[in-house]
């Protein structure tokens, strides 16, 4: 079966500090993709950052980089210069890539990341 | 260039009766999935339509059901509600039938409340 585990349920940071939230997933595909989500409480799911199983490269996008460990099956999320508007609930997800594969998320139980002043 | 859009925002029902909530999906979007969350914790994948028919189906009862218009928009039912059933339901749509490369984009969700 394919899983995603985050151990943190709740983390909190002061505001422009770093961050790393943590996010470990189980399964036998080769091909595959990773996500980060965040869920403020206006409910909207917003795609923060993407991984493709195939690059070593950690993927980057402004303050929010990843450390893709495929070995270990672990996807950490890096927040840098934490900003007041980072406070939501962050979800890891996965999905499978390959011919005939659908982009089906399983997503993991999430982590409420609170940015304080 | 709207983006997916579902309603109603909230609906409350009581045990046993029916519900119907809709998506229209990103301009540009064929393909819907719908999920269910419930309260703390993360979302469930309900199915996936592609096409006009279903493609995938997670680990839900026959009870939840759903469809496809030529439009591209979908509709969600579920029948004979539970107290279980209460959550916050999120359509996602992605383009080009939505393979495991194509990144899917949220509604708001409907919160369906179960009383």
């Amino acid at each position: 079966a394919q899983t995603v585990t985050q151990s943190q349920p709740e983390m909190s940071v002061q505001e422009a500090e770093t961050v790393t939230l943590s996010c470990t997933y189980d399964t036998s595909e080769n091909n595959y993709y990773l996500f980060w989500y965040k869920q403020p409480p206006s409910r909207q799911m917003i795609l923060v950052i993407r991984q493709e199983a195939y690059k070593q490269q950690n993927a980057t996008e402004n303050r929010f980089s990843v450390n893709f460990q495929k070995a270990a099956k672990s996807f950490s999320l890096k927040i840098s210069d934490s900003q007041l508007g980072d406070t939501a609930m962050y979800f890891c997800a996965f999905t499978t890539g390959g011919s005939g594969a659908t982009n089906k998320l399983i997503f993991g139980t999430g982590t409420l990341l609170a940015v304080q002043p | 260039d709207a983006g997916v859009t579902q309603s109603p925002t909230h609906l409350i029902k009581t045990r046993g009766q029916q519900v119907t909530l809709r998506c229209s999906p990103k301009s540009g979007h064929d393909t819907v999935s719908w999920y269910q969350q419930a309260l703390g914790q993360g979302p469930q994948f309900i199915f996936q339509y592609y096409e006009e028919e279903e493609r995938q189906r997670g680990n839900f009862p026959d009870r939840f059901s759903g469809h496809q218009f030529p439009n591209y928009s979908s509709e969600l039912n579920v029948n004979a509600l539970l107290l279980g059933d209460s959550a916050l339901y999120l359509c996602a749509s992605s383009p080009r039938g939505g393979g495991g490369n194509q990144p899917q984009h949220f509604g708001d969700g409907t919160r369906l409340s179960i009383l």
